[in-house]
């Protein structure tokens, strides 16, 4: 049973589209956070949540939204979508007390 | 906010030697966590090994151990008996109130 889950795992699309990518943890964890793996693979943070809760918004564009319905879910929502947007993307989880991060599998998102 | 420097980009080692990766950070907290994620060409990114500020003790699992010195905030991860399942890109990284930040990775390659 997948800890960290998201979906898709790839998506290919066109600049100027919108689209979504979905998070969720079966772990009861109580932050959520987003990263983006560029080419050189770095991993930056972009977004954190606490119990839905928006903790940490790192001079991401406007562009990007994030959405937690509950504190199971971080959804990430992109709009017009530009070719610098092209990475892959993470979610995680973790537990205050143990610290310990659980990442899904990361959507590699293509923009053309 | 927090940061995380790893000054080696790439290393090699031979099967069955030992090699540290070296890993230094910058903060101003006295309570937080310290991570090596490892992360193989399939992208997944897994824990390898985790320390608590606070212990004194250096964390050791199997083959990875840490040389954990708080003082001069340096946190590396040494791997004995390299295997060639060790190949991978490796990232330090430091957790504090649901904020975590990783440095820019150390790609390690262990050759037959």
């Amino acid at each position: 049973d997948t800890a960290v889950s998201q979906t898709p795992k790839y998506l290919v699309t066109q600049m100027g589209n919108d689209k979504s990518i979905k998070c969720e943890q079966n772990l009861g964890h109580d932050t959520m956070y987003w990263y983006k793996q560029d080419s050189k693979k770095f991993l930056k943070i972009m977004f954190s949540y606490n119990n839905k809760e928006l903790i940490i918004n790192e001079t991401v564009p406007n562009r990007f939204s994030p959405k937690s319905p509950d504190k199971a879910h971080l959804n990430l929502h992109i709009n017009s979508l530009e070719l610098g947007d092209s990475a892959v993307y993470f979610c995680a989880s973790s537990q205050v007390m143990t610290g310990e991060a659980f990442f899904g599998q990361g959507t590699r998102l293509t923009v053309v | 906010a927090q940061t995380v420097t790893q000054s080696q980009p790439e290393m090699s080692v031979q099967e069955a030697e030992t090699v540290t990766l070296s890993c230094t950070y910058d903060t101003s907290e006295s309570n937080y966590y310290l991570f090596w994620y490892k992360q193989p060409p399939s992208r997944q990114m897994i824990l390898v090994i985790r320390q608590e500020a606070y212990k004194q003790q250096n964390a050791t699992e199997n083959r990875f151990s840490v040389n954990f010195q708080k003082a001069a905030k340096s946190f590396s991860l040494k791997i004995s008996d390299s295997q060639l399942g060790d190949t991978a890109m490796y990232f330090c990284a430091f957790m504090n109130n649901n904020d975590m930040r990783f440095g820019a990775g150390t790609r390690l390659t262990v050759k037959p």
